[in-house]
């Protein structure tokens, strides 16, 4: 079990530009999550995949971000024309297939730091 | 979306000294999770709690969930500088949306 593993760790980027992040879950977990986190405040819950279904999109979620995870191991959250407002570090979590509900043991993953200049 | 608030928002103790987190909500939650975040680091999972008027331990923590399951507390006893980081507690609503509290940052002084 190597843990959840997130790519790149830091990303910085102009203002107007696309930027694409990566997460590995734990290998047998079926749920991946994304959120994103700003200093001194809790995690914001994005999205939601159970295997490679996307079952929950928060409002945060808005028309310039996407999320996928084709063959529900991987996933990949892609910003389109970045603003200053999308600063933030944007956190991965997996967690495993047999309890029903969402709210339980999640694993996260260290994180990729963006920053919009 | 469910909203829940958590309370102090930072706490200074002197290391030996207990420390308590309240999560609060308006209304009933199905489930609560607690999590822990180190400084420079990711939240860390601690605990789950399903039933009414639940407690659990682990060694000096101990997680309370509500008799009307609308609250929720942590409570450190004798802290050490380990403990320190903040503590988010977590949950869904029915639409499996999850959120955290806006945490509870703990500092022990030694």
């Amino acid at each position: 079990d190597t843990g959840v593993s997130q790519d790149p760790r830091h990303k910085i980027t102009k203002r107007g530009q696309n930027v694409t992040f990566r997460c590995d879950p734990i290998s047998e977990h079926n749920r991946l999550y994304w959120y994103r986190q700003t200093l001194g405040q809790g995690p914001e819950f994005l999205t939601y995949f159970q295997n490679e279904a996307q079952l929950e999109k928060s409002r945060l979620l808005s028309d310039r971000f996407s999320a996928e995870r084709p063959k529900g191991s991987f996933s990949t959250l892609e910003i389109q024309r970045t603003e200053q407002g999308d600063s933030a570090m944007y956190l991965c979590a997996s967690s495993s297939v047999e309890r029903t509900q969402p709210g339980h043991e999640q694993y996260f993953g260290p994180g990729t730091r963006l920053t919009v200049t | 979306g469910q909203q829940v608030m958590q309370i102090p928002q930072y706490q200074h103790v002197q290391e030996g000294e207990d420390f308590t987190t309240y999560c609060n909500s308006s209304t009933t939650l199905s489930n609560i999770q607690w999590y822990k975040q180190r400084p420079g680091g990711h939240p860390v999972f601690l605990i789950q709690l399903v039933k009414s008027g639940e407690v659990k331990k682990q060694k000096r923590l101990t997680f309370q969930f509500g008799e009307a399951k609308k609250n929720s507390s942590l409570h450190i006893t004798a802290t050490q500088t380990t403990d320190v980081g903040t503590y988010f507690c977590q949950t869904n609503n029915a639409g499996n949306m999850l959120t955290f509290g806006g945490g509870t940052r703990l500092m022990v002084k030694p």
